[in-house]
């Protein structure tokens, strides 16, 4: 158990929906990381945030948007959902900027129909 | 941050050292070399990190070259549990503000 939840665990929905995956960070910890993982592309980094700012980008579609709040917990926003959009979704966290150590949740397995 | 090239697969039976190869020719002076796994479809898990001296803790050992090139990750008594996909990554020091690129790693299966 790293100490960083992730709910729900599974979501099944339909194409051009919207949903939020909620992600809570290990107690201490500022930093916040999005990754999906998909069986074609891997596991890729999306977006990261600290302290409630963000900090970092990566492929993260416009359709996707994040963000972290006084508590430090963060949520995931996906909307317009396509087929392609089904993927495990990752949330990790870690204390500070100036470590790579991150501990990874469990995921949230998001299925688009 | 510099490329790794990890074989794709490894076998190891039960009990034996297991030993993960890991090539990074273009590493800079101020890369560490990180390992990440991830057991099926769970979230992947930090192992074990370093500069240039070899590191020990309690999962696993990390020899990495005088030449800082190539490293090796070794668990040292492979259980059926340490059947995952294991990460090689390399990145700057302190290089928190960002994501980790995993690539494809090195899926190591533990044979009974």
């Amino acid at each position: 158990d790293s100490g960083v939840t992730q709910t729900p665990k599974h979501l099944i929905t339909a194409t051009g929906q919207r949903v939020t995956l909620r992600c809570s960070p290990r107690s201490g910890d500022l930093s916040v990381y999005w990754y999906q993982q998909s069986l074609d592309q891997g596991l890729q980094f999306l977006i990261q945030y600290y302290n409630g700012e963000e900090r970092a980008k990566g492929n993260i579609l416009e359709r996707f948007s994040a963000q972290q709040f006084p508590d430090l917990h963060s949520e995931l926003n996906l909307s317009s959902l396509e087929l392609g959009d089904s993927a495990l979704y990752f949330c990790a966290s870690s204390v500070s900027l100036l470590t790579d150590t991150q501990y990874f949740g469990p995921g949230t397995r998001l299925t688009v129909l | 941050d510099a490329k790794t090239t990890q074989p794709p697969s490894m076998d190891c039976a039960e009990g034996r050292a297991a030993n993960l190869p890991c090539n990074h020719s273009t590493i800079s002076g101020n890369e560490y070399v990180y390992w990440y796994r991830q057991i099926h479809s769970q979230g992947p898990q930090y192992i074990i990190h370093g500069l240039k001296n070899n590191e020990t803790n309690e999962m696993a050992s990390l020899i990495i070259t005088e030449d800082r090139k190539s490293s090796t990750l070794i668990l040292p008594h492979a259980t059926l549990r340490d059947t995952a996909v294991y990460y090689c990554i390399v990145r700057v020091g302190g290089g928190g503000a960002d994501g980790l690129t995993f690539g494809k790693g090195t899926h190591l299966i533990i044979q009974p």
